[in-house]
């Protein structure tokens, strides 16, 4: 079963509110990430826990807060975004030994800020 | 830098007209390059994994073989679902997983 489950799948928000997005996967994967995607273009690297610690944060506005509770959950906090902060926001999970292999991907949450 | 480019950003083909995406790529420490397919509006799907120059992986009408500077996806008698956008992406060490600029792929009947 080689899943990963977002929620929820649509958002919207104003600048002012705070929401969270959720990432789950059972596949006993150690290492789950979050990216950003812009219409039309690639998905973008924002951060990367390993064996629930965060590794990787590739220089992300303090807006976006992470969580990684436990090895299957992944949680990215929102607060006080802006309308350019819009997009789809995938989580992964990441297999193979020592983190090698590919990434399984999520449906991806759409995130509307008005 | 670290740069992942693919090419042609677009392109179109005739049912049965095969034809090759490139990703080329810059960087340091890699540990892998992988092919993904994304549906409008979902995630990547995976497709491939190679490690090494010179392998090859093959999926029904997908191939993917793998360079010390690019990698190609041939897709040899392409049909109108095979229509999507393909990413190449690189694994680095410490955990990085970059995407390409990605191609999109319409297939005409």
């Amino acid at each position: 079963d080689t899943e990963v489950t977002q929620t929820p799948k649509h958002l919207v928000m104003g600048m002012t509110n705070k929401k969270s997005l959720k990432c789950e996967q059972h596949m006993g994967h150690r290492a789950m990430y979050w990216y950003k995607q812009k219409a039309k273009k690639p998905p973008e690297l924002m951060f990367v826990y390993s064996y629930e610690k965060l590794s990787i944060n590739e220089s992300v506005p303090s807006r976006f807060s992470p969580e990684c509770p436990n090895s299957s959950l992944l949680n990215l906090h929102l607060h006080a975004l802006q309308p350019e902060d819009s997009a789809l926001y995938l989580c992964a999970s990441g297999a193979g030994i020592m983190n090698t292999g590919e990434l399984f991907f999520g449906e991806g949450s759409r995130l509307t800020v008005l | 830098e670290d740069q992942v480019t693919q090419s042609p950003e677009a392109l179109r083909l005739q049912e049965g007209e095969s034809s090759s995406l490139n990703c080329s790529y810059t960087v340091s420490g890699l540990r892998g390059l992988f092919w993904y397919r994304q549906d409008p509006g979902k995630g990547p799907e995976f497709l491939f994994t190679l490690y090494s120059a010179g392998e090859e992986k093959e999926k029904e009408r997908l191939k993917a073989t793998l360079t010390k500077k690019e990698s190609f996806l041939h897709i040899t008698a392409p049909k109108p679902e095979d229509s999507a956008t393909y990413l190449c992406a690189v694994r680095l060490t410490g955990n990085q997983f970059y995407f390409g600029t990605g191609t999109s792929l319409t297939v005409i009947p």
